[in-house]
């Protein structure tokens, strides 16, 4: 099965900082990868799709790269409404398997 | 406007079954792949399980085996039935629809999720 690793598993930073989030896949999965945020005791929701396709009410500091094995998310400029958990997850076959998550805080 | 609302979780002793349902509206649960997710206390998502379309079905290695997906057209319901229940099946439940994109979709909606707690 495919493993899904993301990196850094925390990090702080700052109101107005660029913030990057890396997941790889241990084998090709072309852009069948999709990004997902979980707030504080809330449902995931779902960021970007396509590996960099953002989903409708997205906000555009929010953004997706990548193909093939490295992958990665980008928040523009960091606000405090996005502290939150982000996953990686793999959909071109089963398992779907998830990243183990990105807590993202204030600093 | 679509809307996933699951039930059926609670508390079960170790070797028990528990059935999960996930009630959809706002579409058809056979026009689109489902999965269940889940998440244990303080950890990361999980895939647990899809049924496909066509009804092909799937499961993570950790319940293959133990528990079953199904849907029930009449009632545009998903369930999961749980068998077998271990400690490390506590968590909390999550039903959700993949958008339909060929040839597979991301998780587009989500259910608010029930916990199952497994425990003497």
């Amino acid at each position: 099965d495919i493993q899904m690793t993301q990196s850094p598993s925390s990090l702080s930073a700052s109101v107005g900082d660029r913030v990057t989030i890396t997941c790889r896949a241990s084998q090709a999965i072309s852009n069948y990868l999709a990004w997902y945020q979980q707030k504080p005791g809330k449902v995931p929701k779902l960021l970007i799709y396509a590996a960099s396709t953002l989903q409708s009410g997205v906000p555009s500091r929010f953004s997706g790269s990548g193909s093939g094995t490295d992958f990665t998310l980008t928040i523009s400029s960091l606000q405090p409404e996005d502290v939150a958990t982000y996953y990686c997850q793999k959909y071109n076959s089963a398992p779907r398997t998830f990243g183990q998550g990105t807590k993202v805080e204030i600093k | 406007e679509v809307q996933l609302v699951e039930s059926g979780g609670g508390l079960v002793q170790p070797g028990g079954s528990l059935r999960l349902s996930c009630a959809a509206s706002g579409f058809i649960v056979t026009n689109n792949d489902m999965s269940w997710v889940r998440q244990a206390p303080g950890k990361g998502l999980e895939w647990v399980s899809i049924v496909h379309t066509g009804g092909r079905t799937y499961y993570a290695d950790s319940v293959k085996g133990r528990f079953t997906i199904s849907r029930d057209n009449s009632k545009n319901t998903l369930y999961l039935q749980m068998n077998s229940l271990r400690a490390e099946d506590t968590a909390v439940y999550y039903c959700a629809r993949e958008a339909f994109l060929a040839p597979a979709g991301p998780l587009d909606y989500w259910g608010q999720g029930t916990l199952v707690t497994v425990s003497s």
